[in-house]
């Protein structure tokens, strides 16, 4: 059964803080990791990876995949308020419909 | 663009009631997709359409049924609304292997 899990499953930390968030996964024919934030109402995208090793940035946040250890890492450094939300992992697969399966996501709380 | 539409935002119903969530979107895409999201669940695949005139079921597909009416529309039907199909809907499209372009969500309670 394919699967994607997130850890932890809640943080709280201060602004100015740098969390890493986890995501790992088992899944049949990997194609891609995506990251979606999600405040209030839906998921926004943050980004997507397909390579090993290859980091992918925007701004404070960035994340990273390993294919051979299957997971990836979401970093935020200096984090600010605005930063609290569900973080999600999903993974693509190379299936004959375009299918991805979710984690159940890290909640982060940003205290000022 | 508005990207992915769905309706109503906000319902209540009581159990056996029937309703229909409507969803487009204005990208073009060709999949399309119907979530559920509860409380440590994460996102739930209740079912999916990979092109105009076809559906498949997701992983939660019971109590559901869907219509993909032409490329743009893609609508999900509580034919006896359950207590436990109380939860947050989210449609989402998405072209090819890019990323998923979610809704603004439907919030659902039955009684």
């Amino acid at each position: 059964e394919d699967k994607v899990v997130q850890s932890p499953l809640s943080l709280v930390v201060h602004e100015g803080d740098t969390v890493t968030l986890n995501c790992s996964y088992e899944v049949t024919n990997f194609r891609s990791l995506l990251w979606y934030k999600q405040e209030k109402k839906a998921p926004t995208f943050l980004f997507m990876l397909t390579s090993s090793g290859i980091e992918k940035k925007s701004g404070r946040l960035s994340s990273i995949l390993d294919k051979k250890e299957l997971f990836s890492i979401l970093n935020i450094t200096a984090t600010q308020t605005g930063d609290s939300a569900i973080y999600l992992c999903a993974v693509s697969m190379n299936t004959g419909f375009q299918k991805l399966v979710f984690g159940t996501g890290t909640r982060l709380l940003v205290s000022p | 663009n508005a990207g992915v539409t769905q309706t109503p935002k906000f319902q209540v119903l009581k159990t056996g009631q029937s309703m229909t969530l409507q969803c487009a979107q204005d990208m073009n895409h060709n999949s399309m997709y119907w979530y559920r999201q509860d409380p440590g669940m994460g996102l739930r695949l209740i079912y999916y359409s990979a092109s105009e005139g076809t559906t498949d079921k997701g992983e939660v597909p019971n109590g559901y049924n869907v219509s993909r009416l032409n490329k743009r529309e893609f609508s999900l039907r509580l034919e006896s609304a359950a207590p436990s199909q109380t939860s947050v809907y989210f449609c989402a499209s998405r072209e090819g292997h890019g990323e998923q372009y979610f809704g603004p969500g439907t919030r659902l309670t039955v009684t």
